[in-house]
């Protein structure tokens, strides 16, 4: 009965490689969110889908591209993997645009 | 660029002590939320505030909306083990449709 799941939990891979995020979010929320962590604990927003409409794009590399299947879906796919892309990825769901956020367990990710 | 600096950075207490926190900015908030962080968790949310000088609790948690709207602090009462993790402001500016995150206070305790 978990609300905001995410797979993996843990992804190693080698620089240069193509790897996908998985997000899934069981709350009927219709707004979901990509956030990067970094070795320094800090959030920051990257992606923000709306039933499936992009919403938000921070300035994140044309690497990183969200997909949205349906709105408890928001995957994310990253070509080219750096070794700056090494961080813990947290996926997020709230209903509109600027209430609650919650967080998914988060991936971390280490590129080799 | 960081919008919100949060204080302290890292806490070390006994426990049974208080503790508070807390966030600022030199912009204007519409919403102000906490959250903590445990180890290989994502954020939890403990606590919303939606209106200038809104008080709310969370059991020993307590949080308030600054009345500058510019400003939020959190304070735990009678610390306990299970209160250890990173404490993450994070605040929605006027006329954002983003959170905008502290830094995170990382609170140790001592038993």
């Amino acid at each position: 009965d978990t609300a905001v799941s995410q797979t993996p939990k843990y992804l190693v891979t080698q620089m240069g490689n193509d790897k996908s995020i998985k997000c899934e979010q069981n709350l009927g929320h219709d707004t979901m969110y990509w956030y990067k962590q970094d070795s320094k604990k800090f959030l920051k927003i990257m992606f923000s889908y709306n039933n499936k409409e992009l919403i938000i794009n921070e300035t994140v590399p044309n690497r990183f591209s969200p997909k949205s299947p349906d709105k408890a879906h928001l995957n994310l796919h990253i070509n080219s993997l750096e070794l700056g892309d090494s961080a813990v990825y947290f996926c997020a769901s709230a209903t509109g645009f600027v209430y609650e956020q919650y967080f998914g367990p988060g991936t971390r990710l280490t590129v080799t | 660029g960081q919008q919100l600096n949060q204080s302290p950075q890292s806490m070390f207490i006994q426990e049974g002590e208080d503790v508070s926190m807390n966030c600022t900015s030199s912009s204007i908030f519409n919403t102000w939320l906490w959250y903590k962080q445990e180890p290989g968790e994502g954020p939890v949310l403990l606590i919303a505030l939606y209106k200038a000088g809104e008080l709310t609790s969370n059991g020993r948690l307590t949080a308030q909306f600054g009345i500058t709207r510019k400003d939020s602090f959190l304070n735990i009462s009678a610390s306990i083990p299970s209160d250890v993790g990173i404490y993450f402001c994070a605040g929605i500016i006027q006329g954002a449709q983003k959170l905008v995150f502290g830094q995170g206070t990382r609170l140790t305790i001592n038993p």
